[in-house]
């Protein structure tokens, strides 16, 4: 037990849609990072919060955006669903840049 | 070249035995994490390493940062340690980016 926890756990979209998903971090946690892994793949680097701005990214489009808030809480949103973005998406905190991350149990999408 | 890789990729073992998971990277790094990934896809966090050793029960991990390289051993291995095993590094960037090895894929048999 992590104390990190996402909802939904799982989500079924159509194609073109939006999608927020959430995660609810440890307290104290001022760092999130959320991650994709497509069926079969090692999890990919979204982007990272730290202290409600983002704090990095990785090779994601726009149309991917997130959320940090004061009370530990994020959010991941993807604009305009594709099939690709079917996947586990896995957030994890931290208390700090560099500290250990704790994951959550992810939120498992399926766009169709 | 991928920037992590990991062996072997698959590994069946006899519940008792031995295992070791290699991880090598080819980045600055500030720091070092192997994952356990269960089917279903939860992650828990078995260790950070910058540098040295740690063990935590039946699990070792070392990390010799001049080879760029890690090890995970498991001693006394067990079919609940059947998992994925990944290992990650934190770029030594301002952005802390973490990338994920391919990971090694563990089915212990009883």
């Amino acid at each position: 037990e992590t104390g990190v926890t996402q909802s939904p756990t799982h989500l079924i979209k159509t194609r073109g849609q939006q999608v927020t998903l959430r995660c609810s971090s440890q307290s104290g946690h001022n760092t999130v990072s959320w991650y994709q892994q497509a069926l079969g793949q090692g999890p990919q680097f979204i982007f990272q919060y730290y202290r409600e701005e983002e704090n990095g990214r990785g090779n994601f489009p726009p149309r991917f955006s997130g959320l940090q808030f004061p009370n530990y809480s994020s959010e991941l949103n993807v604009n305009a669903l594709e099939l690709d973005d079917s996947a586990l998406y896995l957030c994890a905190s931290s208390s700090g840049l560099q500290e250990t991350q704790y994951f959550g149990p992810g939120t498992r999408l399926l766009v169709l | 070249k991928n920037e992590v890789e990991q062996s072997p990729q698959n590994l069946t073992a006899q519940e008792g035995e031995f295992i070791t998971i290699n991880c090598s990277y080819s980045v600055g790094i500030s720091a070092l994490h192997w994952l356990q990934q269960h089917p279903g896809g939860g992650i828990v966090s078995l260790f950070m390493l910058s540098s040295g050793k740690k063990k935590h029960g039946r699990l070792i991990a070392t990390i010799n940062i001049q080879e760029k390289h890690s090890s995970l051993h498991i001693t006394a291995s067990h079919p609940r340690d059947s998992a994925v095993y990944i290992c990650a590094v934190c770029k030594k960037t301002s952005y802390d980016k973490v990338i994920f090895g391919p990971g090694t894929s563990l089915s212990v048999i009883p």
